[in-house]
């Protein structure tokens, strides 16, 4: 167990559909980040949360949105889904000045199938 | 923007035998930090090692070793004896500098797949 959970592990759904995939950060860890990882791909960059706000966007879908929670959880909206939504979501967290000390903490991430 | 690449998609080594992987990457920054990721088939990323920049003594985690080269941004994983729990796909990742703001994601590259023979 890394400390990040994600829930939920896995997700199955049509397209058009509206998901909500959550995290929550190692106790202490401030910064929340996600990332998406297709096949064959390494984990693209989506969004940066740190205490609650905005730090970063990546290159992120505006059919998807994020939010930080006052608990410091995360959730990570995904709408009007399409085939090609279909990845591997991670979440990571880190302390965000010691990150590059400690790196991030990944959770096992949720694995989204869109049908 | 920065890029990373890892020109190896597949690799494979005997056990116990030694492995280089291969990352180079793309900044215009001179102090970052660089790390590689280990990704098992249970999809956990796994911090393996991490280099900081303005460091020129390569980083030693155990059986594993990085050659960085700052100058020819170059950045590469060496696993020793491997085992057979080394097989996973292992990433490439680059530290974006802090913005002011405190943006601090990773950019990564597309991964080698690493298999271990017995």
């Amino acid at each position: 167990d890394s400390g990040v959970t994600q829930t939920p592990k896995h997700l199955i759904t049509a397209t058009g559909q509206r998901v909500t995939l959550r995290c929550s950060p190692r106790s202490g860890d401030l910064s929340v980040y996600w990332y998406q990882q297709s096949l064959d791909q390494g984990l693209q960059f989506l969004i940066q949360y740190y205490n609650g706000e905005e730090r970063a966007k990546g290159n992120i879908l505006e059919r998807f949105s994020a939010q930080q929670f006052p608990d410091l959880h995360s959730e990570l909206n995904l709408s009007s889904l399409e085939l090609g939504d279909s990845a591997l979501y991670f979440c990571a967290s880190s302390l965000l000045d010691t990150s590059a000390i400690y790196g991030y903490t990944f959770g096992s991430g949720t694995r989204l199938t869109v049908v | 923007a920065q890029t990373v690449t890892q020109s190896q998609p597949e690799m494979s080594v005997q056990e116990a035998e030694t492995v280089t992987l291969s990352c180079t990457y793309d900044t215009s920054e001179s102090d970052y930090y660089l790390f590689w990721y280990k990704q098992p088939p249970s999809r956990q990323m796994i911090l393996v090692i991490r280099q900081e920049a303005y460091k020129q003594q390569n980083a030693t985690e155990n059986r594993f070793s990085v050659n960085f080269q700052k100058a020819a941004k170059s950045f590469s994983l060496k696993i020793s004896d491997s085992q057979l729990g080394d097989a996973a796909m292992y990433f490439c990742a680059y530290r974006t500098p802090s913005s002011g703001a405190g943006s601090y994601q990773l950019t990564f590259g597309k991964g080698t797949k690493l298999s271990v023979i017995p």
